[in-house]
């Protein structure tokens, strides 16, 4: 079974810092990835997901992701955080299978200090 | 944004009463799911359908049943609501499992007093 992990459950930056939300999976097979954003009272956005081919992942609003299989993760950044960026975002993995399913993490919300 | 409504979007009930909420697109995808969002658990899939008549059950399917009679409806029905279901639910659509994004409804907001 697949499953994805999102260290701590809120991160807090300074507007034009660097922002780095981490997340790490676990799967038997090499994943499809993904990162959903969430501002409040709405449902969830795509902002980037990795599938094949190249393992640097450029999304929408500035952010981007790397796919490392050695580590097993797929961490997101930003290289100056905007006010517009504070909200809770999710990881994802999905396995190949033509069925297959989406296994969430827990979400981390982030804050943007002025 | 992909067509994707939701019904109600707020819905207070009491205990053991059923509930039923209705997700509708227009994109005509072939995938349809059903969340729940609860604090501290990210989201949980409740149901999901790979076509019409075609439903299987997710990893938090206790108390819950799913019926899509067409492509564009996909419901979810709490047979006796408890409150522990009190949640907010999202519907999501894909066009394809696996490598595909999933494109979500605005979310219902359920309380179960």
């Amino acid at each position: 079974a697949q499953s994805v992990t999102q260290l701590g459950s809120h991160v807090s930056v300074s507007e034009g810092a660097l922002v780095l939300l981490r997340c790490n999976y676990s799967s038997s097979v090499p994943p499809y990835l993904f990162w959903y954003v969430q501002y409040p009272n709405q449902g969830l956005q795509l902002l980037l997901k990795y599938t094949t081919g190249a393992t640097l992942v450029k999304g929408i609003n500035g952010f981007e992701a790397e796919f490392k299989k050695s580590e097993t993760s797929f961490h997101l950044t930003k290289p100056s955080a905007h006010m517009s960026d504070a909200a809770e975002y999710f990881c994802a993995v999905s396995d190949l299978g033509a069925n297959s399913k989406l296994t969430f993490g827990k979400g981390i919300t982030l804050s943007v200090r002025p | 944004d992909a067509g994707i409504t939701q019904s109600p979007r707020h819905k207070v009930t009491e205990t053991g009463t059923p509930v039923t909420l209705r997700c509708h697109q227009t994109e005509n995808h072939r995938y349809m799911y059903w969340y729940r969002q609860d604090p501290g658990h990210g989201l949980r899939l409740i149901h999901y359908s790979y076509g019409v008549k075609d439903t299987d059950k997710g990893e938090v399917s206790d108390g819950y049943s799913v019926s899509r009679s067409k492509t564009e409806d996909f419901l979810l029905t709490l047979e006796s609501a408890t409150s522990s279901q009190t949640s907010v639910y999202f519907c999501a659509i894909s066009g394809a499992g696996g490598r595909y994004e999933q494109y979500f409804g605005p979310g219902t907001r359920l309380t179960v007093t």
